[in-house]
């Protein structure tokens, strides 16, 4: 069975500060890796995924992630925050042989950015 | 267009009540999800819909029903709800039903139970 541990339930930090958002999963087959964010009383948007290729993934708006196999990590960064990306962000998994498209979501990290 | 519609925003119903709530897109997704979220916790997946059939339940209560009537809508039919069930309920989207594609959320429909 497949499960996902986000490290941190609540990060704050401070506006134009680097910050790290911790994922780790256990898989017993290769998985795909996804970071989704959520705004307050929205609902959940990709913010970046890792299928194959390089481990290292970037979104529009700054952040990055890297696939780390040896390690079962998957952490979020971004080497400087601004107030609007506060939120809550779930890493999630879901695996290759996986024909019904279920996530398994972390237990989320809220992110807040503070002037 | 990349949106998932959700109506209505927010519903309150009593225990006793028969509702239904609405997702739609336009984006030619075969996978449609329905997930219940309460606060301060991740999504749990209910249902999953694959070229609108039911592929997946995850021993969701009867007295929640979903119907795909076409490729593009989803409906999630309330009936005898209790206050437990109040939640933020999201549909989701993907172009197939596998775990390689990104799911797209709609906004959700805040439900209380009264």
């Amino acid at each position: 069975a497949q499960s996902v541990t986000q490290l941190d339930s609540q990060v704050p930090v401070f506006e134009e500060a680097p910050v790290e958002l911790r994922c780790n999963y256990s898989s017993s087959v290769s998985v795909y890796l996804f970071w989704y964010v959520q705004y307050p009383n929205q609902g959940l948007q990709l913010l970046l995924k890792y299928l194959s290729g390089s481990t290292l993934v970037e979104s529009i708006n700054g952040f990055e992630a890297e696939f780390n196999k040896s390690q079962t990590s998957f952490h979020l960064r971004k080497p400087s925050v601004h107030i609007s990306d506060t939120a809550e962000y779930f890493c999630a998994v879901s695996d290759l042989g996986n024909q019904g498209g279920k996530l398994i979501f972390g237990q989320g990290t809220e992110l807040s950015v503070k002037p | 267009d990349t949106e998932v519609t959700q109506t209505p925003k927010h519903l309150v119903m009593g225990m006793t009540n028969k509702k239904s709530l609405k997702c739609e897109q336009h984006m030619g997704h075969r996978a449609m999800y329905w997930y219940k979220q309460k606060a301060k916790k991740p999504p749990e997946l209910m249902f999953v819909y694959s070229y609108e059939k039911l592929s997946i339940n995850e021993s969701v209560p009867s007295r929640f029903s979903p119907e795909c009537p076409n490729s593009s809508l989803l409906n999630l039919h309330l009936h005898a709800l209790q206050p437990e069930d109040s939640a933020l309920y999201l549909c989701a989207s993907s172009q197939e039903g596998t775990g390689d594609y990104e799911q797209y959320f709609g906004p959700g429909t805040r439900l209380t139970v009264t």
